[in-house]
């Protein structure tokens, strides 16, 4: 059963930086995707990388804000932040559609929990 | 960007009544392309609907999905107690894929 397994729980300070992965555990090449969940709050959908070519998409309104990465060779894609401010306090949840072209979410990781204080 | 509301934003009902959400959208989404998702407190969404009528694998039949435009809804035929949970929207027809702010389903 292909599981997606993410980096564990962080905790930082305004101004640092931070790169979280999530790892699909069949190796299969897929999309991979990225929601946020800010405390309390709803979903929200940030942006999906393909892992066989890079190809990513970005939510506008948080575009700029962060960066999707990926690794073919180990399938794992990744959610990275150069500065970090409080309002990025939340749980990022990777996800993936199985099924191709369109972007509902089969599969979740089981979250990563970032906290930024000062 | 489409915009979902989800109405009404707290159910209380009580196990073997029936429950009835609602997910109404800004502007026409195209192809039915509405999801629906459960999630526990503490725990990761788990995807129940697609194509807005299509249960997702090992979703039970009480649950089912309709509608088309820009009125969805769905419906828990008869509620058990692991139904209690929030309930989300999600459009996929365009992007930004966007999600309703929930409907969370209590216990009466």
């Amino acid at each position: 059963e292909v599981q997606l397994v993410q980096s564990g729980a962080e905790v930082k300070k305004p101004g640092e930086s931070l790169k979280i992965s999530c790892k699909r555990s069949d190796f299969t090449t897929s999309w991979i995707g990225w929601v946020r969940q800010m405390p309390g709050k709803g979903l929200e959908w940030m942006g999906i990388i393909y892992l066989g070519d890079s190809d990513t998409r970005y939510n506008p309104s948080l575009q700029g804000q962060v960066t999707i990465s990926a690794d073919r060779s180990i399938t794992t894609a990744y959610l990275q932040w150069s500065s970090l401010k409080a309002s990025d306090t939340a749980m990022y949840y990777c996800v993936v559609p199985l099924r191709g072209g369109h972007n509902y979410f089969d599969l979740w990781g089981q979250g990563t929990l970032v906290t930024v204080s000062s | 960007e489409i915009v979902l509301t989800q109405s009404p934003g707290t159910l209380s009902l009580s196990p073997g009544e029936r429950a009835t959400l609602s997910c109404r959208a800004s502007q026409s989404v195209s192809s039915r392309y509405l999801a629906w998702y459960q999630q526990k407190s503490g725990q990761a969404p788990r995807l129940l609907m697609y194509d807005a009528s299509s249960r997702a694998t090992d979703i039970p039949d009480r649950f089912s999905g309709s509608g088309s435009g820009t009125d969805f809804t769905l419906t828990i035929s008869r509620l058990e107690p692991e139904d209690f949970a929030v309930y989300y929207c999600q459009q996929y027809g365009s992007s930004p894929y966007t999600f309703g702010q929930g409907t969370k389903l209590e216990i009466k």
